[in-house]
């Protein structure tokens, strides 16, 4: 069974750093992973999706990366902003049915 | 831009009540799901659908059933209403294999749904 991993849980960082959330699964047999975000009481909007051919892909100040065979991805956050604050989800594919989805890191940026 | 809504943003029910919640996409989507989001659990699959009248269950489906008469809508049903069935409820749809963007899934803004 598919596991899906995140850490850390959460981060506080100030306005402006560079960051990186991290996300690994246990089976590497995935068609996609797909990066989310979620503000608190709202639904997930989708932020990157890297089909298992693909090593990263990139949207503005994010950038996420893909090893397969290592069951790991990573989000980069450049420059943040007070405006990033929300929880970051990653989610991974295994075909037609639905994602598996990791537990989350809350992020805060301080102004 | 990819449209997918719900009937309800907030839902109040008694125990016992039969529950409707409703989904509807925009892009012609032939995969639909319901999740639901809880502390400490994270999203968990209730059901999917690949097709109208098409239905399969997800991680959790006990307490809950669905109906899909037509493409664009994906219903969920509490068919009598619990006090743990209490949760935030997210709809997804995706296109089907074979697209540039397979899989992507999109969600809706969700349902907070409270069982008194």
């Amino acid at each position: 069974k598919q596991e899906v991993t995140q850490i850390p849980a959460a981060l506080s960082v100030p306005e402006g750093e560079n960051l990186v959330l991290n996300c690994s699964f246990t089976d590497s047999a995935i068609y996609n992973l797909q990066w989310f975000r979620q503000d608190p009481g709202k639904g997930l909007t989708s932020l990157l999706l890297i089909q298992s051919s693909q090593r990263e892909q990139t949207s503005g100040r994010l950038n996420a990366s893909l090893d397969k065979s290592s069951g790991r991805s990573t989000l980069y956050i450049a420059a943040s902003q007070p405006g990033d604050s929300a929880t970051y989800l990653c989610a991974v594919s295994t075909g037609r049915r639905a994602l598996t989805f990791g537990s989350g890191t809350r992020l805060q940026v301080q102004p | 831009d990819v449209k997918v809504t719900q009937s309800s943003r907030y839902l109040v029910k008694r125990t016992g009540e039969k529950v409707f919640l409703e989904c509807v996409q925009d892009m012609d989507h032939e995969n639909m799901f319901w999740y639901r989001q809880d502390p400490g659990l994270g999203l968990r699959l209730i059901y999917f659908s690949y097709d109208v009248k098409m239905k399969e269950k997800g991680d959790i489906p006990e307490g809950y059933s669905v109906s899909r008469e037509k493409k664009e809508r994906f219903s969920l049903i509490l068919e009598s209403a619990s006090t743990n069935q209490t949760s935030m409820y997210l709809c997804a749809s995706s296109a089907p294999g074979g697209t540039s963007s397979y899989n992507e899934q999109f969600f809706g803004p969700g349902t907070r749904l409270t069982v008194l």
